[in-house]
């Protein structure tokens, strides 16, 4: 099972891009990157997951390295309400390993 | 409904108590995870169903924990004896209206357990 590591902790200034980095070094070659977030006292909601390539859809893009050892979730606009815990896993679906992920604060 | 429903959304219970925690998933999905969450801490893995088949249970801490899902759509978490150990939010999550790996899971809110 793929190990994660991130940063505890990122600011954000409203409009701004936020990049948030993922570690995933024994990640193994079919396992798939996932990326989701949890905002305080809610349920882990998901955002975007990936292979190899680069993916996108309306939320996120995710861009992962060549060697697939890290990758990174770009929210383009970032908006206060998108301030929570940012979770980067590794695994299969029926089996996902979350780290103690990364806290965005989006600042106005 | 729409969401993955999880019931109660808070539960007390005095040490040495059973209890049995209620996930109700999205309509048609094969898949069914539980999900354990301390303080300031990300879910930990508990246990998979794929229908009412438990595929993965390899993350329950005890066996204590048991859980069940015997028509292939709602399910139960049950912790007998609970510890103050035991108290944190359990999340469950479903996914997939067909047997696929690698897809969303759909989180409930969770039920934050407290064992006094």
């Amino acid at each position: 099972d793929a190990k994660t590591t991130q940063p505890p902790s990122m600011d954000c200034a409203e409009g701004r891009a936020a990049n948030l980095p993922c570690n995933h070094s024994t990640i193994s070659g079919n396992e798939y990157v996932y990326w989701y977030r949890q905002i305080h006292s809610q349920g882990p909601q998901y955002i975007i997951h990936g292979l190899k390539n680069n993916e996108t859809n309306e939320m996120a893009s995710l861009i992962i390295t060549e060697d697939r050892k890290s990758s990174t979730l770009i929210l383009p606009h970032a908006t206060l309400r998108d301030t929570a815990v940012y979770y980067c896993t590794g695994g299969a679906t029926n089996k996902l390993i979350f780290g103690t992920g990364t806290l965005l604060a989006v600042q106005p | 409904g729409a969401g993955v429903s999880q019931s109660p959304r808070y539960k007390v219970a005095k040490r040495g108590q059973d209890v049995a925690l209620r996930c109700d998933p999205i309509s048609g999905h094969v898949s069914l995870f539980w999900y354990q969450q301390a303080l300031g801490q990300g879910p930990e893995f508990l246990t998979y169903f794929q229908n009412e088949a438990q595929l993965d249970k390899s993350g329950l801490p005890s066996d204590r924990f048991f859980a069940e899902r015997p028509e292939g759509s709602v399910s139960t978490l049950k912790i007998q004896r609970t510890q103050q150990e035991d108290s944190a939010v359990y999340l469950c999550a479903s996914s997939s209206p067909a047997v696929r790996a690698n897809t969303e899971a759909f989180f409930g809110q969770g039920t934050r357990l407290t064992v006094v």
